[in-house]
């Protein structure tokens, strides 16, 4: 089945503490992003990545990192995570040179204590 | 920057009934897209438009696009309660080859019986 897994999916931790998201995709996609989605304000994107080796910031990069080794995976990283980040992350993936919808994962909910 | 506004932010409607969202974006996009997203869940891709005057439908769900205007309409046909969901449009933002995502804020529907 075509999907993008992300873990976990359910996240309390306490601030400073470092800590990884993992995203995983098995569609070949080249394109993967990571967005977090806070009420009021939409999703806003963090990080994307066109292919392996490859990442640019979105318009809320502050406070994470990324890394794009394999096609599949691309992992967010909290190096020390603050309140502020608590929020619903989802993370995406779609082909590039096409004009297809992104996939998305089912989502990762933070809290930072 | 490239800003995308959906209005109305909220919508309540009667079962039956029909109503229209709009999508302002401020910027030329070559592509925008329409997502879903039910409660507590993650999204789920609806419409994908890709020219001036692109319309498509499916069931009850109509979107449109007029670039010039920079305005996307998604119509809403005798609404029904399962249509109750938020629901958001995208852009690209397509700069030296690279795709930035840019959402609305969405609108969260909800159909009564």
């Amino acid at each position: 089945e075509a999907q993008v897994t992300q873990n976990p999916r359910y996240l309390i931790t306490v601030t400073g503490k470092k800590l990884t998201v993992t995203c995983s995709q098995n569609m070949n996609h080249e394109y993967m992003s990571w967005y977090r989605q806070d009420p009021g304000l939409g999703l806003r994107q963090i990080y994307y990545s066109m292919n392996v080796e490859v990442t640019d910031k979105g318009d809320v990069p502050e406070g994470y990192k990324v890394s794009r080794k394999e096609k599949r995976n691309f992992p967010l990283i909290l190096e020390s995570p603050s309140p502020n980040q608590t929020s619903l992350y989802f993370c995406a993936s779609s082909l590039v040179f096409s004009y297809n919808e992104q996939f998305f994962g089912p989502g990762t909910r933070l809290t930072v204590l | 920057e490239l800003k995308v506004e959906q209005n109305p932010l909220f919508l309540s409607m009667q079962e039956g009934k029909n109503y229209t969202i709009y999508c302002n974006y401020s910027t030329t996009s070559d592509r925008l897209y329409w997502y879903r997203q039910d409660p507590g869940k993650s999204l789920e891709s609806l419409f994908v438009l890709l020219s001036n005057g692109a319309v498509k439908q499916e069931g009850r769900l109509m979107a449109s696009l007029d670039t010039k205007a920079r305005l996307s309409t998604l119509h809403i046909t005798a609404a029904v309660h399962d249509l109750s969901a938020t629901y958001f449009c995208a852009v690209v933002l397509n700069t030296s080859g690279t795709y930035k995502y840019i959402f609305g804020t969405g609108t969260r529907l909800k159909v009564l019986a």
